[in-house]
C-alpha cells in the first residue's frame, strides 16, 4: 500500500508571496491533518479535513488555509508569506474504523527569504 | 491545558547501552498515546499506540509502556541505526487533535 505523498518536497519563496502544498493520503483514508514543524515549537497542528470539510483547526492565523477534494487529496495554502513561516510542513492521514493512528508523509520543506 | 512533556531532550548512548525515554502527559480522558520515530528531514514514522495503563508493546529493540501519567520507551542494546528523534503524542485540545511533545533526540555511538 502506498504511503502518504507530499509535493513539492522543497520550496523557496520570498516574503509576501503565497504557496500551495499538496498531500495525497493513503488509499482509503478520508482524514487528512496538517502540521507545521519548527525547531523551536516542534510539531504544531494546523487543521484537519474529513470528507471535504474542515473538522478541526489549530491556532494559526487566517493566512493559513486548506481544502480537501472528493478523492481525499488535500492542499494547504499560505498567503503573504513571512520569514517565520519557514518550516517543515507535514501531512498525515488517518484510516476508518475508530483507529486514530496518523501516518505521516515525508513533508515539504519551505524556506522563506 | 493538555500538555505532553518529553525527557531528556537529548540522549547519547554507546552501542549496547540500554536506556529509557520518558513522556509525561496531562490530558482529560486519554484516548491513546502514540510513539513516533523521526529521522532528519523526514516525516515521523509510526511506532506504537498504547491505550490503557499497564499496556506494553514491543518492536525489535524498543518497548513502550504506559501508566496513568506517563509512558516510557525502553531501548535495549541500541544500535547506531536507532539514532533518531522519538516523539510522543496524545489526542487532546478542544477537538481531539494530536498534541506532540518536543521529542528526545537519541544518538547511539558505535
Amino acid at each position: 500500500k502506498a504511503g502518504v505523498t507530499q509535493t513539492p518536497r522543497y520550496l523557496i519563496k520570498t516574503r509576501g508571496q503565497q504557496v500551495t502544498l499538496s498531500c495525497s493520503p493513503i488509499s482509503g483514508h478520508r482524514s487528512v491533518s496538517w502540521y507545521q514543524q519548527t525547531p523551536g515549537q516542534g510539531l504544531q497542528f494546523l487543521f484537519e479535513y474529513f470528507s471535504e470539510t474542515q473538522r478541526n483547526k489549530g491556532n494559526f492565523p487566517g493566512r493559513f488555509s486548506g481544502r480537501q477534494f472528493s478523492n481525499s487529496r488535500s492542499e494547504m495554502n499560505v498567503s503573504t508569506l513571512e520569514l517565520g513561516d519557514s518550516a517543515l510542513y507535514l501531512c498525515a492521514s488517518t484510516g476508518l474504523g475508530g483507529e486514530e493512528t496518523q501516518y505521516f508523509g515525508p513533508g515539504t520543506r519551505l524556506l522563506v527569504l | 491545558e493538555d500538555q505532553v512533556t518529553q525527557s531528556p531532550e537529548a540522549l547519547r548512548l554507546q552501542e549496547g547501552e540500554s536506556s529509557s525515554l520518558n513522556c509525561s502527559y496531562t490530558v482529560s480522558g486519554l484516548r491513546g498515546l502514540f510513539w513516533y520515530r523521526q529521522d532528519p528531514g523526514k516525516g515521523p514514522e509510526f511506532l506504537f499506540t498504547l491505550y490503557s495503563a499497564g499496556e506494553e508493546k514491543e518492536k525489535e529493540r524498543l518497548k513502550a509502556t504506559l501508566t496513568k501519567k506517563e509512558s516510557f520507551l525502553h531501548i535495549t542494546a541500541p544500535k547506531p541505526e536507532d539514532s533518531a528523534t522519538y516523539l510522543c503524542a496524545v489526542p487532546g485540545g478542544s477537538q481531539g487533535n494530536l498534541i506532540f511533545g518536543k521529542g528526545t533526540k537519541l544518538s547511539v555511538k558505535p
